[in-house]
Parts: structure tokens; C-alpha cells; sequence
């Protein structure tokens, strides 16, 4: 199906362990992003991507570590999980630039121990 | 650090009336976006509208932008129950990211 999917959906972990949330979209958009989803703070930006091989910090990315070897997939990695690592995630891309119209995923909901 | 804030939080509202929102932001911007979020799903975008526009419809919403009072307002009309929702603005400045607010949350009564 086209569109962004995102997983794992929900996920448990440990604190201390890397935890792998996937990205992946059909639609060849050049633009991907991360954000992270908490109450009370709304939607802040993890991190971001122009295109393959092009990844830049957003507003909150300590902590996370990305890639994009291939336009489709933008990986995040939280290489030593802790509990204010505990959130709902949300990857989003788009075909107009850093400010156009983003198409969300459904989210990967991560809590952490 | 959040651009837009969203006022009121939280509204309640009866089947077939109309839903306001607003949103405030602090510098200035190229265009301005309100998503909507169902529980447990993500955002789905509604409109955009530019810094050089003052009002645009889709539908049943409208959306207006008064740069000069660095806002914008976003109106249901005829609400229904699938309105049910979480409305966020986005602001997207020359920084080259979109910034979201932290949403209003809307609840529309049978």
C-alpha cells in the first residue's frame, strides 16, 4: 500500500538498551523528518532529511542517531534508551520542501523502564 | 521551542454548532498549516495557508491569518461527532522547519 508506514508500533525496552524505530515511505518524497510527540509540548523536531545521505539535527536531538541510505527509509536509533525517551514518535515526509505539507505515519509508541 | 500556541486547550461542543480555534505565533513566517489528529493516529494535514493570503476554505473549514496580530484562526462549521479531534497549527519560517503548537483538543457532543 502506498503511503508511510511506520514500526514497531508499540515497543517496551530498558533503559540502557538501542532501540531501532523504522520509517518507511512509497511515495519517493525527498523530505523526512522525526518528531517526538509528548504532552504538553505538542509535535518537537528530532531530526530531519533533504534527501539520501543528507540528515540534519533538529530541535531535540541528543540522544538519536539517524541515516537515510535510501531515499524510502529513515531510520531512528536511540542508541542508549532512558526514560525521558519515553514517547510517541511520529515520522513524516514530504514532496514540497522543509515547510510544505507533511504526510505522517501512525506513530511508534516507545516506553521506556 | 514551540512557535504557534493554540488557544483555548480544550472545547466542547454540540453536534451541529460551529468549532473556533486559534492559534498565536511569535515571528514572522512563510505559511501556516493546521493538522488534525485522531486518538491514537497520526496528523493529517487540513490546510495551508501563505503569508500573503488572508483566508482560505476547504470544505467546511476556514482558515484565516492576520500577520500584522501574528495569527490565525481555524473555524468548523456544522460540527460533527468525526470531528472529533486533536487541531494543531504548524509554522513554517525561514529556518526551513515546521513548528508545531501544542493542539487544541476538540470534543464534539451527540
Amino acid at each position: 500500500d502506498a503511503g508511510i508506514t511506520q514500526s514497531p508500533r508499540y515497543k517496551i525496552t530498558e533503559t540502557g538498551r538501542q532501540v531501532t524505530l523504522m520509517c518507511h515511505q512509497t511515495w519517493s518524497h525527498s523530505y523526512m523528518f522525526w518528531y517526538r510527540q509528548d504532552l504538553g509540548h505538542g509535535l518537537r523536531l528530532i531530526y530531519y532529511s533533504a534527501a539520501a545521505d543528507i540528515t540534519d539535527k533538529g530541535e531535540v536531538p541528543d540522544g538519536y542517531v539517524v541515516s537515510r541510505s535510501k531515499t524510502e527509509n529513515f531510520p531512528l536509533t536511540l542508541e542508549s534508551a532512558t526514560r525521558s525517551q519515553t514517547s510517541v514518535y511520529f515520522c513524516a515526509s514530504s514532496e514540497s520542501g522543509f515547510t510544505g505539507e507533511l504526510f505522517f505515519g501512525e506513530g511508534s509508541r516507545l516506553t521506556v523502564l | 521551542s514551540q512557535q504557534g500556541e493554540e488557544d483555548p486547550q480544550a472545547l466542547s461542543i454540540q453536534e451541529g454548532e460551529n468549532a473556533t480555534m486559534n492559534c498565536s505565533y511569535k515571528t514572522s513566517i512563510n505559511n501556516l498549516q493546521w493538522y488534525r489528529q485522531n486518538s491514537g493516529r497520526g496528523l493529517v494535514h487540513l490546510i495551508l495557508i501563505r503569508s500573503n493570503e488572508r483566508e482560505k476554505h476547504s470544505g467546511r473549514l476556514r482558515v484565516t491569518l492576520d500577520t500584522s496580530k501574528k495569527s490565525s484562526s481555524l473555524l468548523i462549521t456544522a460540527s460533527r461527532a468525526a470531528d472529533t479531534a486533536s487541531y494543531f497549527c504548524a509554522t513554517g519560517s525561514n529556518d526551513y522547519k515546521l513548528s508545531f503548537g501544542a493542539g487544541t483538543t476538540v470534543t464534539v457532543r451527540a
